[in-house]
């Protein structure tokens, strides 16, 4: 089946820890994006890849890190430079056109100890 | 910049309409999302209308836009426990596909 996975679906790290959240897609999508969500705030853009080897941050991209090295994956590290990181971090992924759909995953809950 | 404005919560019988309200502020958006988030989980995309259409009906769901007032509104028809959920807007401007999210509403629907 074609989609979007993350994994762990739950993460637990203690504070001063960096951790890396995984996400794939088998979708063949050029462009891909980490989102975070807090509650009662919707969904902030962290960093975004149009195409492999190349991203660009979004509105909140202070304390993390991501890196684009193949086309299916786009893993996103939260690192210790992160004041708040305990929240749930959502991936999408899309076509190239401004028609195309963000597709997302089912998202990791991190909790910072 | 881009603001998307929703109420946090509504709660609604089983069988009657649910109508979700948006508000939002930059009015070059190409096109304008629904998506619908269950608990635990992540997004799933409901339905979407291009920023030049009024309205978009898709089974039990209504999507109407007024640009005038730059206000978007969800309704679901003979709402069911299963839709339970947090309901986001979300618009889309043009390009890589820069979207702002809303703040999400809510839904409860009593049995």
């Amino acid at each position: 089946d074609g989609g979007i996975t993350q994994s762990p679906k739950y993460l637990f790290r203690k504070e001063g820890q960096n951790v890396t959240l995984s996400c794939e897609q088998n979708l063949n999508h050029d462009a891909m994006y980490w989102y975070r969500q807090d509650p009662g705030q919707g969904l902030r853009l962290i960093y975004y890849s149009q195409i492999v080897n190349d991203f660009q941050k979004g509105d909140i991209a202070e304390g993390y890190s991501v890196s684009r090295e193949k086309k299916e994956s786009f893993p996103l590290t939260v690192t210790s430079a992160q004041k708040n990181p305990t929240a749930f971090y959502l991936c999408a992924s899309s076509g190239q056109t401004s028609t195309d759909t963000q597709y997302f995953g089912p998202g990791t809950r991190l909790t910072v100890l | 910049g881009e603001d998307v404005e929703q109420s946090l919560f509504l709660s609604v019988r089983e069988g009657d309409s649910s109508v979700i309200n948006c508000t939002y502020t930059d009015s070059s958006s190409t096109y304008l999302y629904w998506y619908k988030q269950e608990p635990g989980a992540g997004l799933q995309l409901l339905t979407y209308i291009f920023s030049n259409m009024d309205m978009k009906q898709d089974q039990r769901l209504t999507v109407l836009l007024n640009k005038k007032d730059k206000h978007l509104s969800l309704r679901i028809a003979d709402t069911q426990t299963g839709d339970s959920a947090i309901y986001f807007c979300a618009e889309v401007f043009g390009g890589y596909q820069k979207v702002t999210f809303g703040t999400g509403t809510k839904l409860q629907v009593i049995p």
